[in-house]
Protein backbone atom coordinates (compact mmCIF):
# COMPACT_ATOMS: atom_id res chain seq x y z
CA UNK A 1 0.00 0.00 0.00
CA UNK A 2 1.62 3.32 -0.96
CA UNK A 3 1.99 5.83 1.68
CA UNK A 4 2.73 9.47 1.93
CA UNK A 5 3.86 11.58 4.66
CA UNK A 6 4.00 15.09 4.46
CA UNK A 7 6.14 17.51 7.48
CA UNK A 8 5.96 19.81 9.27
CA UNK A 9 1.71 19.76 9.74
CA UNK A 10 2.17 23.82 9.20
CA UNK A 11 4.44 26.40 8.83
CA UNK A 12 4.63 29.73 9.00
CA UNK A 13 7.33 31.85 7.88
CA UNK A 14 8.19 35.76 7.11
CA UNK A 15 7.89 37.35 4.21
CA UNK A 16 11.04 36.87 2.42
CA UNK A 17 12.29 33.53 4.77
CA UNK A 18 13.21 30.56 2.49
CA UNK A 19 11.91 27.27 3.76
CA UNK A 20 11.47 23.70 2.15
CA UNK A 21 8.43 21.00 2.31
CA UNK A 22 8.97 17.63 2.89
CA UNK A 23 6.57 14.95 1.32
CA UNK A 24 8.41 11.12 2.13
CA UNK A 25 6.71 8.65 0.31
CA UNK A 26 6.48 4.54 0.22
CA UNK A 27 5.78 3.04 -3.49
CA UNK A 28 6.02 -0.40 -5.11
CA UNK A 29 7.12 0.91 -8.59
CA UNK A 30 6.57 5.48 -8.25
CA UNK A 31 5.11 6.21 -12.00
CA UNK A 32 4.52 10.00 -10.70
CA UNK A 33 5.12 12.57 -7.65
CA UNK A 34 2.66 15.40 -7.58
CA UNK A 35 2.45 18.59 -5.93
CA UNK A 36 -0.99 20.38 -5.62
CA UNK A 37 -1.40 24.01 -4.12
CA UNK A 38 -4.66 24.31 -2.31
CA UNK A 39 -6.70 27.33 -1.08
CA UNK A 40 -9.13 27.48 1.86
CA UNK A 41 -12.65 26.24 0.31
CA UNK A 42 -10.89 25.30 -3.11
CA UNK A 43 -10.36 22.53 -5.25
CA UNK A 44 -6.36 21.44 -5.41
CA UNK A 45 -4.54 23.13 -8.49
CA UNK A 46 -1.55 21.28 -9.98
CA UNK A 47 2.09 22.64 -9.66
CA UNK A 48 4.08 19.74 -10.69
CA UNK A 49 4.84 16.23 -11.47
CA UNK A 50 8.11 14.37 -10.75
CA UNK A 51 8.49 11.26 -12.07
CA UNK A 52 12.49 10.18 -11.33
CA UNK A 53 15.11 10.84 -8.54
CA UNK A 54 16.86 13.50 -9.68
CA UNK A 55 14.00 15.63 -11.35
CA UNK A 56 13.31 19.44 -10.56
CA UNK A 57 11.09 21.44 -11.79
CA UNK A 58 10.46 25.35 -11.17
CA UNK A 59 7.69 27.44 -11.05
CA UNK A 60 8.15 31.34 -9.87
CA UNK A 61 9.36 31.27 -6.25
CA UNK A 62 8.60 27.39 -5.96
CA UNK A 63 11.02 24.27 -7.04
CA UNK A 64 10.18 20.85 -6.57
CA UNK A 65 12.79 18.33 -6.14
CA UNK A 66 12.32 14.45 -5.79
CA UNK A 67 14.99 11.58 -4.68
CA UNK A 68 14.31 8.09 -3.91
CA UNK A 69 12.51 8.54 -0.64
CA UNK A 70 11.06 11.81 -1.06
CA UNK A 71 10.35 14.99 -2.20
CA UNK A 72 11.08 19.04 -1.45
CA UNK A 73 9.33 21.57 -2.47
CA UNK A 74 11.50 24.45 -1.63
CA UNK A 75 9.74 27.87 -1.15
CA UNK A 76 12.19 30.93 -2.46
CA UNK A 77 11.76 34.50 -0.88
CA UNK A 78 7.81 33.24 -0.15
CA UNK A 79 5.11 36.34 -0.44
CA UNK A 80 1.92 36.39 1.72
CA UNK A 81 -0.31 35.27 -1.34
CA UNK A 82 1.89 32.00 -1.54
CA UNK A 83 -0.30 31.00 1.97
CA UNK A 84 -2.05 27.45 1.19
CA UNK A 85 -1.84 23.93 1.77
CA UNK A 86 0.56 22.06 -0.14
CA UNK A 87 -0.44 19.11 -1.05
CA UNK A 88 1.91 15.67 -2.10
CA UNK A 89 0.64 12.74 -4.28
CA UNK A 90 2.08 9.79 -5.64
CA UNK A 91 0.75 7.02 -8.73
CA UNK A 92 2.30 3.79 -8.60
CA UNK A 93 1.61 0.30 -10.08
CA UNK A 94 -0.71 -0.24 -13.02
CA UNK A 95 -3.69 1.73 -12.24
CA UNK A 96 -2.67 5.66 -12.29
CA UNK A 97 -5.12 6.39 -8.67
CA UNK A 98 -3.27 9.16 -6.43
CA UNK A 99 -2.38 8.48 -2.90
CA UNK A 100 -2.42 11.88 -1.32
CA UNK A 101 -0.47 13.22 2.00
CA UNK A 102 -2.79 15.35 4.48
CA UNK A 103 -0.91 18.61 2.93
CA UNK A 104 1.26 21.12 4.86
CA UNK A 105 -0.20 24.54 5.73
CA UNK A 106 1.54 27.24 4.89
CA UNK A 107 1.21 31.05 6.29
CA UNK A 108 3.41 34.23 5.26
CA UNK A 109 3.34 36.89 7.29
CA UNK A 110 4.39 39.97 5.58
CA UNK B 1 -15.05 28.72 -18.61
CA UNK B 2 -14.05 26.09 -15.93
CA UNK B 3 -12.41 22.80 -16.90
CA UNK B 4 -14.17 20.64 -14.15
CA UNK B 5 -17.35 21.96 -12.84
CA UNK B 6 -19.54 20.59 -9.79
CA UNK B 7 -22.77 21.36 -9.10
CA UNK B 8 -24.22 22.30 -6.38
CA UNK B 9 -21.06 24.27 -4.82
CA UNK B 10 -22.87 24.24 -1.76
CA UNK B 11 -25.38 22.09 -0.36
CA UNK B 12 -27.67 21.76 3.54
CA UNK B 13 -29.88 18.88 3.92
CA UNK B 14 -31.58 16.58 6.37
CA UNK B 15 -30.42 13.05 7.14
CA UNK B 16 -31.95 10.19 5.62
CA UNK B 17 -32.43 12.20 1.65
CA UNK B 18 -31.10 11.58 -1.25
CA UNK B 19 -28.36 13.59 -2.78
CA UNK B 20 -26.79 13.95 -6.27
CA UNK B 21 -23.48 15.76 -6.99
CA UNK B 22 -22.64 16.46 -10.79
CA UNK B 23 -19.25 16.39 -12.41
CA UNK B 24 -18.38 17.68 -15.52
CA UNK B 25 -15.37 18.54 -17.72
CA UNK B 26 -14.87 19.84 -20.98
CA UNK B 27 -11.22 18.22 -20.84
CA UNK B 28 -11.80 15.26 -23.13
CA UNK B 29 -10.45 13.11 -20.74
CA UNK B 30 -11.54 9.62 -20.17
CA UNK B 31 -11.06 9.07 -16.56
CA UNK B 32 -13.03 10.99 -13.69
CA UNK B 33 -12.61 10.77 -9.58
CA UNK B 34 -14.80 11.36 -6.48
CA UNK B 35 -13.18 12.49 -3.99
CA UNK B 36 -13.67 13.71 -0.24
CA UNK B 37 -11.97 16.00 1.71
CA UNK B 38 -12.12 16.11 5.71
CA UNK B 39 -10.15 18.31 8.28
CA UNK B 40 -6.68 16.34 9.06
CA UNK B 41 -7.86 13.24 7.14
CA UNK B 42 -6.96 14.68 3.43
CA UNK B 43 -8.10 13.47 0.35
CA UNK B 44 -9.89 10.33 0.02
CA UNK B 45 -11.03 8.28 -3.22
CA UNK B 46 -14.59 7.49 -2.97
CA UNK B 47 -14.89 6.33 -6.52
CA UNK B 48 -12.88 6.44 -10.26
CA UNK B 49 -14.25 5.77 -13.41
CA UNK B 50 -11.33 4.90 -16.55
CA UNK B 51 -13.96 5.23 -19.25
CA UNK B 52 -17.72 5.12 -19.41
CA UNK B 53 -17.83 1.58 -19.06
CA UNK B 54 -15.78 1.39 -16.53
CA UNK B 55 -16.62 2.09 -12.93
CA UNK B 56 -14.53 1.16 -10.09
CA UNK B 57 -15.04 1.67 -5.71
CA UNK B 58 -11.72 3.76 -4.60
CA UNK B 59 -11.12 3.40 -0.48
CA UNK B 60 -14.20 4.71 1.18
CA UNK B 61 -17.29 3.50 -1.11
CA UNK B 62 -19.96 2.74 1.17
CA UNK B 63 -22.98 5.08 1.38
CA UNK B 64 -22.50 6.20 -2.08
CA UNK B 65 -22.89 5.20 -5.51
CA UNK B 66 -21.69 6.77 -8.95
CA UNK B 67 -22.80 7.26 -12.12
CA UNK B 68 -20.92 7.80 -15.63
CA UNK B 69 -23.81 9.39 -17.67
CA UNK B 70 -21.56 10.40 -20.89
CA UNK B 71 -17.05 10.82 -21.36
CA UNK B 72 -17.67 14.24 -20.01
CA UNK B 73 -20.31 13.77 -16.93
CA UNK B 74 -19.72 11.43 -13.53
CA UNK B 75 -22.15 11.80 -10.59
CA UNK B 76 -22.19 11.06 -6.80
CA UNK B 77 -25.35 9.89 -5.09
CA UNK B 78 -25.71 9.43 -1.19
CA UNK B 79 -28.80 7.59 -1.08
CA UNK B 80 -29.00 8.81 2.39
CA UNK B 81 -27.64 10.91 3.89
CA UNK B 82 -25.77 10.81 7.40
CA UNK B 83 -23.83 13.76 9.08
CA UNK B 84 -20.69 12.23 9.21
CA UNK B 85 -20.93 12.48 5.38
CA UNK B 86 -20.77 16.19 5.54
CA UNK B 87 -17.62 17.01 4.08
CA UNK B 88 -15.94 19.05 1.15
CA UNK B 89 -16.66 16.89 -2.45
CA UNK B 90 -14.06 17.50 -5.31
CA UNK B 91 -14.32 15.81 -8.22
CA UNK B 92 -11.11 15.41 -10.72
CA UNK B 93 -10.11 14.19 -14.18
CA UNK B 94 -6.99 12.59 -15.88
CA UNK B 95 -6.05 12.08 -19.32
CA UNK B 96 -5.08 8.47 -20.01
CA UNK B 97 -1.73 7.97 -20.76
CA UNK B 98 1.51 8.09 -18.50
CA UNK B 99 1.19 11.48 -17.11
CA UNK B 100 -1.62 10.42 -13.95
CA UNK B 101 -1.78 13.93 -13.55
CA UNK B 102 -5.34 15.03 -12.43
CA UNK B 103 -7.25 18.32 -12.65
CA UNK B 104 -9.68 19.55 -10.00
CA UNK B 105 -13.10 20.53 -9.35
CA UNK B 106 -13.96 23.46 -7.36
CA UNK B 107 -15.80 21.40 -4.71
CA UNK B 108 -19.14 21.34 -3.38
CA UNK B 109 -19.72 21.75 0.26
CA UNK B 110 -21.80 19.46 1.85
CA UNK B 111 -23.56 19.24 5.00
CA UNK B 112 -25.85 16.81 6.60
CA UNK B 113 -27.57 17.79 9.49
Amino acid sequence: EDQVTQSPEALRLQEGESSSLNCSYTVSGLRGLFWYRQDPGKGPEFLFTLYSAGEEKEKERLKATLTKKESFLHITAPKPEDSATYLCAVSSGANSKLTFGKGITLSVRP
Amino acid sequence: DADVTQTPRNRITKTGKRIMLECSQTKGHDRMYWYRQDPGLGLRLIYYSFDVKDINKGEISDGYSVSRQAQAKFSLSLESAIPNQTALYFCATSDTGQTDTQYFGPGTRLTVL
